[in-house]
């Protein structure tokens, strides 16, 4: 069974300070990614990782920040917290090739942070 | 400019009944959808996916109907029961790769006992 986790699960955070959410896979996958969700809008790719030491941007990296420090471990960075990041964040894992071209995306419980 | 767009946003069914969520696209290149759930407190789990070689998809209780030439596809889920209630995602992907993913906005289903 693919396993993420993230921490923390909730947080609460000031408007200008630095925030960190933590994600780690036990699945053995090369891929990794952090998605916002926020109601209304569905999931948007913020960052995502194919290897270690390196992260690429989705749709919505400006004001956020990723770290791959090893293949289980991906990380997103908000420097300076806004008001507009208060969202509930998602990291996924998944394989490079599983059927086809296609993997399944395994998601982690979710990150719920709120910018005061 | 949203590029996969899924109606209704919320839809309630009686508990046996059949339901239908719609899902429709604008990128001609997209040939892989697949369709997520989402439990309150929970991350997305994929349910079931499509190629675009395809037309139709079953696996359980849950059916894809994918109409390449008009851009859309559904996902039926036939028998509803109360335990289906959830937030269901259309998604999409052009070719292979890092496998992105653009996701919908998401339908509510309430299935009512």
């Amino acid at each position: 069974e693919a396993a993420v986790t993230q921490s923390p699960r909730s947080k609460v955070a000031v408007t200008g300070g630095k925030v960190t959410l933590s994600c780690h896979q036990t699945n053995n996958h090369d891929y990794m990614y952090w998605y916002r969700q926020d109601t209304g809008h569905g999931l948007r790719l913020i960052h995502y990782s194919y290897v270690a030491d390196s992260t690429e941007k989705g749709d919505i990296p400006d004001g956020y920040k990723a770290s791959r420090p090893s293949q289980e471990n991906f990380s997103l960075i908000l420097e300076l917290a806004s008001l507009s990041q208060t969202a509930v964040y998602f990291c996924a894992s998944s394989d490079l090739r599983d059927w086809g071209g296609y993997a399944e995306q395994f998601f982690g419980p979710g990150t719920r942070l709120t910018v005061l | 400019q949203q590029q996969v767009r899924q109606s209704p946003q919320s839809l309630t069914v009686w508990e046996g009944e059949t339901a239908i969520l719609n899902c429709s696209y604008e990128n001609s290149a997209f040939d892989y959808f697949p369709w997520y759930q989402q439990f309150p407190g929970e991350g997305p789990a994929l349910l079931i996916a499509i190629r675009s070689v395809s037309d139709k998809k079953e696996d359980g209780g849950f059916t894809i109907f994918f109409n390449k030439r008009e851009k859309n596809l559904s996902l039926h889920i036939k028998d509803s029961q109360p335990g289906d209630s959830a937030t269901y995602f259309c998604a999409a992907s052009a070719g292979s790769g890092y496998n992105k993913l653009t996701f919908g906005k998401g339908t509510v289903l309430l299935v009512s006992p």
